[in-house]
């Protein structure tokens, strides 16, 4: 398909766990964001990759969070010794260079819980 | 930014036109109106943005007042599929910093009935 694409769509796993969330931008997209969405809020930045310069960590909430991004290509984001407050929808977009910062395509999300 | 006010819900019957209203009377010059939805269970959307004039494309029309102080994003003929939570953002092209983190507000939640 052509547009993002998260994997998994839907992730259950215990207090404590780590998971890794998978993100494949539309290719050619150099610029790659990730968000959180808790139930009923709005977005609420994590990180931000533009290219080969160094990522924009402002909105990790904690050193549990870190992501990594290949190029410009996929990228995951890892939470480690998850929280139930991390249990919340993890979206990633995508922008094409050149494009206003605010036409974002976004991939359908991967719902996290964590019990 | 400028902020945006938008009502938090909103009806519309199957087939009619739904214009739903953003308030951003602190808009400066150089900021855009842009619109988002996000359907239920999916991510957000990107609909249409605008500067100063009206625009339209396949998914909506966007009426920006000549003040700029508020907006109006139109769906012609309505269907159940555009049952969804709509954002209005404002910001400069670029955004307010070299990264463009989007920051959606709660928006308003259109629900099309039969």
């Amino acid at each position: 398909g052509a547009g993002v694409s998260q994997s998994p769509s839907n992730k259950v796993t215990e207090k404590g766990k780590d998971v890794e969330l998978r993100c494949d931008p539309i290719s050619g997209h150099t610029a790659l964001y990730w968000y959180r969405q808790r139930l009923g809020q709005g977005l609420e930045f994590l990180i931000y990759f533009q290219g080969n310069s160094a990522p924009d960590k402002s909105g990790l909430p904690s050193d549990r969070f870190s992501a990594e991004r290949t190029g410009e290509s996929v990228s995951t984001l890892t939470i480690q010794r998850t929280q139930q407050e991390d249990s919340a929808v993890y979206l990633c977009a995508s922008r094409a260079q050149g494009a206003s910062y605010n036409e974002q395509f976004f991939g359908p999300g991967t719902r996290l819980t964590v019990l | 930014d400028a902020k945006t006010t938008q009502p938090t819900s909103m009806d519309c019957a199957e087939g009619r036109a739904a214009n739903l209203p953003c308030n951003h009377s602190t808009i400066s010059g150089n900021e855009y109106v842009y619109w988002y939805r996000q359907i239920h269970s999916q991510g957000p959307q990107y609909i249409i943005h605008g500067l100063k004039n009206n625009e339209t494309n396949e998914m909506a029309s966007l009426i920006i007042t000549e003040d700029r102080k508020s907006s109006t994003l139109i769906l012609p003929h309505a269907t159940l599929r555009d049952t969804a939570v709509y954002y209005c953002i404002v910001r400069s092209r670029h955004g307010s910093s070299n990264t463009g983190k989007l920051i959606f507000g709660q928006g308003t939640t259109l629900q099309v009935k039969p």
